[in-house]
């Protein structure tokens, strides 16, 4: 099925310890997005990347980096987790960033820093 | 930045009634609006758009009214339905690189 695929879908990390969060599209989108989702704050974004080979950071970056692989692929590391980091996290993507036919969203990677 | 906001956090409906779910924006030269719909456990889904150029748009049995004199739209869904359960975003745009911003949405209860 065409559309946004994360992985891992759960994931339970120790403080201090470091993981990536996997985000692919088969779209052939130009631009990827990361968002975090914590209750009763909406979705807020972490870091996007406008086209293959660039990346940009969002409205919360810090303690996050991400990487643009390839035109299908766009991850994110936690190099330090932390119980704030604990959210659920959404991957997007949109034919390019002035795109006026909306966003395309994965189903979420829930985590949980202990 | 836009802000966008929403008048209720939370709505409830019966079944077979229509909804009116409200969002307000504050950035004046916001010019394209997208209504969001996420389910309980996944990612947002698109489902309607509008331009500032435009006052109504109607979709499979949605419809979204924009009112640019008071920085006002609303999302009216007829015949509500259980599987209409959600919460609903409406994340402005400005005109030139496109982000959404997403408020805190309005969580629509849908009762048999």
């Amino acid at each position: 099925n065409a559309g946004v695929t994360q992985t891992p879908k759960f994931q339970v990390l120790k403080t201090g310890q470091s993981m990536t969060l996997q985000c692919a599209q088969d779209m052939n989108h130009n631009s990827m997005y990361w968002y975090r989702q914590d209750p009763g704050m909406g979705l807020r974004l972490i870091y996007y990347s406008a086209s293959e080979g660039t990346t940009d950071k969002g409205e919360v970056p810090n303690g996050y980096n991400v990487s643009r692989l390839n035109k299908r692929e766009f991850s994110l590391r936690l190099e330090s987790a932390a119980p704030s980091q604990t959210s659920v996290y959404f991957c997007a993507s949109s034919v390019r960033l002035e795109s006026r036919g909306g966003y395309t969203f994965g189903s979420g990677t829930r985590l949980t820093v202990v | 930045g836009e802000s966008v906001g929403l008048h209720l956090p939370t709505l409830s409906v019966q079944e077979g009634d229509n909804s009116i779910i409200n969002c307000a924006y504050s950035n004046s030269a916001s010019d394209y609006f997208i209504w969001y719909k996420q389910e309980s456990g996944k990612g947002p889904q698109f489902i309607i758009d509008i331009r500032s150029n435009m006052d109504k748009r109607q979709g499979q049995r949605v419809t979204v009214l924009l009112n640019k004199t008071v920085k006002h739209l609303s999302l009216q869904i007829a015949a509500t339905q259980p599987g209409d359960s959600a919460v609903y975003f409406c994340p402005g745009a400005t005109g030139g690189s496109y982000i959404p911003t997403f408020g805190r949405g309005t969580s629509l209860i849908v009762h048999p």
